[in-house]
């Protein structure tokens, strides 16, 4: 079946740290994949994405390049922000109408201080 | 942009008592709705697919009758946790997404935190 694996948290970096936060995937065929944020009393929202291999997906300086050869969809950021504090999930699917179901990584907590 | 709201956020309550939480798409329709299921520090387990005006597809391992959804509207979605037991503490999360589109613009609802007693 499909899985996503994510760096254990939680993360704590210093303001304007640079970050980086893992996610491999197992699945058949070629998902899409979705990083998605959760800001503290907030539900998911979605951060970026990437429908095929070597596609860039960027917001708010936060960057993941879907790589294939690797089954690898890591998230970065050259400098965070306080701001930025909140639990990170990875996730895949296959996408399309009426294809909506989304598999979770287990998510990873970030905190940045000042 | 779409909302999803769930209600209520969190809510306390007695073993044995049953908790409705409702999902709503407060400025699309959406003939399918998600339940997901959050423990501390895992991820989020789908539950359960809720169709509107059929029945709700359930994941496996999930008790039907102990998880009760129906989406009665285009805009309504409800899980009902019945005989609810210490084990069903949990966050529970809603998502929608507009009719005929797919996972890339699921919005997911704030959550609604279960405590049973």
């Amino acid at each position: 079946g499909n899985s996503v694996t994510q760096m254990e948290g939680p993360v704590t970096l210093s303001e304007e740290a640079f970050l980086t936060i893992n996610c491999t995937y197992t699945a058949t065929g070629y998902p899409s994949l979705f990083w998605y944020v959760q800001y503290p009393g907030e539900g998911l929202q979605l951060l970026l994405k990437a429908t095929k291999a070597d596609d860039k997906g960027s917001n708010k300086g936060f960057e993941a390049t879907y790589r294939k050869e690797t089954t690898s969809f890591h998230l970065e950021k050259g400098s965070v922000q306080v701001s930025d504090s909140a639990v990170y999930f990875c996730a895949l699917a296959y996408s399309g109408a009426g294809s909506y179901q989304l598999t979770f990584g287990k998510g990873t907590k970030l905190s940045v201080i000042p | 942009g779409a909302v999803v709201s769930q209600h209520p956020s969190w809510v306390i309550c007695k073993s044995g008592t049953s908790v409705k939480i409702e999902c709503r798409s407060l400025d699309f329709q959406a003939t399918t709705m998600f339940w997901y299921r959050q423990f501390p520090k895992q991820s989020l387990m789908l539950m359960a697919t809720s169709n509107e005006g059929s029945k709700a597809t359930y994941e496996q391992g999930v008790e039907k009758d102990k998880f009760l959804i129906n989406h009665a509207s285009l805009t309504l979605s409800t899980l009902t946790v019945t005989s609810a037991h210490p084990e069903d503490s949990s966050f529970y999360i809603c998502s929608a997404s507009p009719t005929g589109t797919g996972a890339n613009v699921l919005t997911f609802g704030a959550g609604s935190r279960l405590t049973v007693l």
